[in-house]
């Protein structure tokens, strides 16, 4: 069971490039989540989905999309980058919703470095 | 606009001795509270959690307070631990279904042996 995975770890990307984030997470979670942590800042939600094929906007989405064709995976695609989306991104899934009291569990992070 | 907020950046506690970490929130309809534990180039991990309907949660060494008129909660650690020595993050949910996590900006957590 390896719980939340994220691929890759680091990537260093010219402004203007674009790149997929990978997740896939094993515990059959219906929720999954996408938050970028800026340098002495907290978590802010870009994306989540509450099921396969379905998808919404967190706090922060723009420069970004996501889609989620199947249960276990959730991608983020950077499509223009920008140095404003230097920053490390995680990514979560949850049984339950964590308005409902699910717990949100985390994969290790990508840090993602735009020159 | 930062709904959820850690005030203190840094906190250093001898071993054995209480760690007492706050956080205080704006939204009022913030329904349910989080703490999170993160060690360095790994993800958040859950630590405890509390529903606005209660105001004490307790596991183990760990005792999450909420004050509701206050807008304040906070994360009692005793014995501290020097594995306790992490990046803490409060966390907050508002009702409704809503799936906004939002997170304060941590407080790290120094556990001198």
């Amino acid at each position: 069971n390896a719980g939340v995975t994220q691929t890759p770890k680091f990537r260093i990307l010219k402004i203007g490039q674009s790149m997929t984030l990978q997740c896939t997470q094993d515990m059959n979670h219906n929720y999954m989540y996408w938050y970028r942590q800026d340098p002495g800042m907290g978590l802010k939600l870009i994306y989540y989905s509450v099921g396969a094929g379905i998808t919404d906007k967190g706090e922060v989405p723009n420069g970004y999309n996501v889609s989620r064709s199947t249960t276990e995976d959730f991608p983020l695609r950077l499509e223009l980058a920008a140095p404003s989306q230097t920053s490390v991104y995680f990514c979560a899934s949850s049984l339950t919703p964590t308005s409902s009291g699910g717990t949100q569990y985390f994969g290790p992070g990508t840090r993602l470095l735009v020159l | 606009d930062q709904q959820v907020k850690q005030n203190s950046p840094s906190l250093s506690v001898q071993e054995g001795r209480i760690s007492i970490l706050n956080c205080d929130y704006t939204n009022s309809m913030f329904d349910y509270f989080l703490w999170y534990k993160k060690y360095p180039a790994e993800g958040p991990t859950f630590l405890i959690s509390i529903s606005s309907i209660k105001d004490k949660n307790e596991d183990g060494r760990f005792t999450v307070f909420l004050n509701k008129s206050a807008k304040h909660l906070s994360l009692h650690i005793v014995p501290s631990q020097p594995g306790d020595s992490a990046v803490y993050f409060c966390a907050a949910t508002p009702r409704g279904g809503a799936n906004n996590l939002f997170f304060g900006t941590g407080t790290r957590l120094t556990v001198i042996p």
